[in-house]
C-alpha cells in the first residue's frame, strides 16, 4: 500500500534542542496530520492541518501544511526526554467513495539525551 | 471518556493456526477502522466500517482475513490461517464520522512462529 515519505528515519538529540522532521508524498492530500506514537501504544493525534500554507502550534510543536499540499513540516522547540517517540505524519484525501482514508508515512524515531 | 478498547494485547500463534482480535471504539463513534502496523513501518489500513457497513476493505487479503462489526459497535477482525508475514501490531480506531479525527486503541501485538 501507498506511504509517504518522512524524513529523518531516525534523530538523536541532546534534551533542549530543537527538532525538524518532513513529509512528502506525490499525491495531493486535503489535510495533513501528525502522530506521536509511544511503544506499545496506538497512535496521538498531535496537530491537524487542513489548508494550503496553514501554519499551526500546540505548545512546543508547530506543523505547516505545505503550498504544493504534498508535503508537511513538524518541528518541536526546545525538546524534552518525554518527547521520545516515532512520530508519523498522515495524509487525508478522498478516494472514490471513501472518505477520511488515511494514508501515513514511514516514521521518525526520536531519541532524546537528557 | 473511555479510549478505544482492544484485546488481547499479546498474541503467540503458530503458522496455519487462527487467531481473532477485538475491538470496543469510543461510544458514539461511528466509524471503526483496523489497520496492520509490521515493525518499521507506519499503520496501513485494512478495513474501514461506517456503523456495521464495509466502506474500504480493498487492502484486506480476504483469503484469509475477515471483519466484522454487526451491531455497528464491537468489532472483531479474524486471520485464518495465520501466515509468519501477519506479525505485527493490529490497531483499531475510532471515529465520530468519516472526516472527524481517529482515536487508535494500543493494538494488539501478535507473532506468528
Amino acid at each position: 500500500g501507498q506511504q509517504l515519505n518522512q524524513s529523518p528515519q531516525s534523530m538523536f538529540i541532546q534534551e533542549g534542542e530543537d527538532v525538524s522532521m518532513n513529509c512528502t508524498s506525490s499525491s495531493i492530500f486535503n489535510t495533513w496530520l501528525w502522530y506521536k506514537q509511544d511503544p506499545g501504544e496506538g497512535p496521538v493525534l498531535l496537530i491537524a492541518l487542513y489548508k494550503a500554507g496553514e501554519l499551526t502550534s500546540n505548545g512546543r510543536l508547530t506543523a505547516q501544511f505545505g503550498i504544493t499540499r504534498k508535503d508537511s513540516f513538524l518541528n518541536i522547540s526546545a525538546s524534552i526526554p518525554s518527547d521520545v517517540g516515532i512520530y508519523f505524519c498522515a495524509g487525508q484525501a478522498q478516494y472514490g467513495g471513501a472518505t477520511n482514508k488515511l494514508i501515513f508515512g514511514t516514521g521518525t524515531l526520536l531519541a532524546v539525551q537528557p | 471518556e473511555a479510549g478505544v478498547a482492544q484485546s488481547p494485547r499479546y498474541k503467540i500463534i503458530e503458522k496455519r493456526q487462527s487467531v481473532a482480535f477485538w475491538c470496543n471504539p469510543i461510544s458514539g463513534h461511528a466509524t471503526l477502522y483496523w489497520y496492520q502496523q509490521i515493525l518499521g513501518q507506519g499503520p496501513k489500513l485494512l478495513i474501514q466500517f461506517q456503523n456495521n457497513g464495509v466502506v474500504d476493505d480493498s487492502q484486506l487479503p480476504k483469503d484469509r482475513f475477515s471483519a466484522e462489526r454487526l451491531k455497528g459497535v464491537d468489532s472483531t477482525l479474524k486471520i485464518q490461517p495465520a501466515k509468519l508475514e501477519d506479525s505485527a501490531v493490529y490497531l483499531c480506531a475510532s471515529s465520530l464520522d468519516m472526516g472527524s479525527w481517529l482515536f487508535f486503541g494500543s493494538g494488539t501485538q501478535l507473532s506468528v512462529l
